[in-house]
């Protein structure tokens, strides 16, 4: 079975500073996408970041980027400069390829403490 | 271009009656689908969609109805609704080689 595991509930981090969020994942699939979505109070699930696992090279988006493991299943997302508007849920997410399911973790909740 | 747009934000039903719920998305993708999000637990799929005619279920099917009329509009019908139905509801979309969704912004339903 295809899960995906966010073992961080919750996450606090000071304002200005960088912090990791954890996500591994099991299939035995090889070609398959991975996603980190944001979802703030207004509920909107945002796209942050997505991998290819065919890429070795990590993804970045401005001040997020990604470290991923392919041999160990692992996805985690670093934030960098923390700013106030991070403050959300962070849902880890992974498709297979020609597939149209999305597997969710359960989420992480990030502080961001001023 | 309003992106995926949901109807109702927010709703109400007693136990055993019925409703629709809306998606529609004006950016002419191909495959639709919708969620739901429980306390402590990620989003799972119900149904979706690859193109219009053409649905199949996902995780969570039980309760729910879908169709595909047009490209534009996804529907999800609750036939007789219950208390563990209560959730959040999105709906998502995307081209057909495109690798994210992009989704609604959610309905809550409560059933009483």
């Amino acid at each position: 079975a295809q899960t995906v595991t966010q073992s961080q509930p919750e996450m606090s981090v000071q304002e200005a500073e960088t912090v990791t969020l954890s996500c591994t994942y099991d299939t035995s699939e090889s070609d398959y996408y991975l996603f980190w979505y944001k979802q703030p109070p207004s509920r909107q699930m945002i796209l942050v970041i997505r991998q290819e696992a065919y890429k070795q090279q990590n993804a970045t988006e401005n001040r997020f980027s990604v470290n991923f493991q392919k041999a160990a299943k692992s996805f985690s997302l670093k934030i960098s400069d923390s700013q106030l508007g991070d403050a959300a849920m962070y849902f880890c997410a992974y498709r297979v390829q020609g597939a149209q399911k999305l597997v969710f973790g359960q989420g992480t909740r990030l502080t961001i403490n001023p | 271009n309003a992106g995926v747009t949901q109807t109702p934000k927010f709703q109400v039903l007693k136990t055993g009656q019925s409703m629709t719920l809306q998606c529609a998305q004006d950016m002419n993708h191909e495959y639709m689908s919708w969620y739901r999000q429980d306390p402590g637990m990620g989003l799972r799929l119900i149904h979706y969609s690859v193109g219009a005619g053409i649905t199949d279920q996902g995780e969570v099917p039980n309760g729910y109805n879908v169709s595909r009329s047009t490209t534009e509009d996804f529907p999800l019908r609750l036939l007789s609704a219950a208390p563990s139905q209560t959730s959040v509801y999105f709906c998502a979309s995307k081209y057909r080689g495109e690798a994210g969704y992009t989704f609604g912004s959610g309905t809550r339903l409560t059933v009483v």
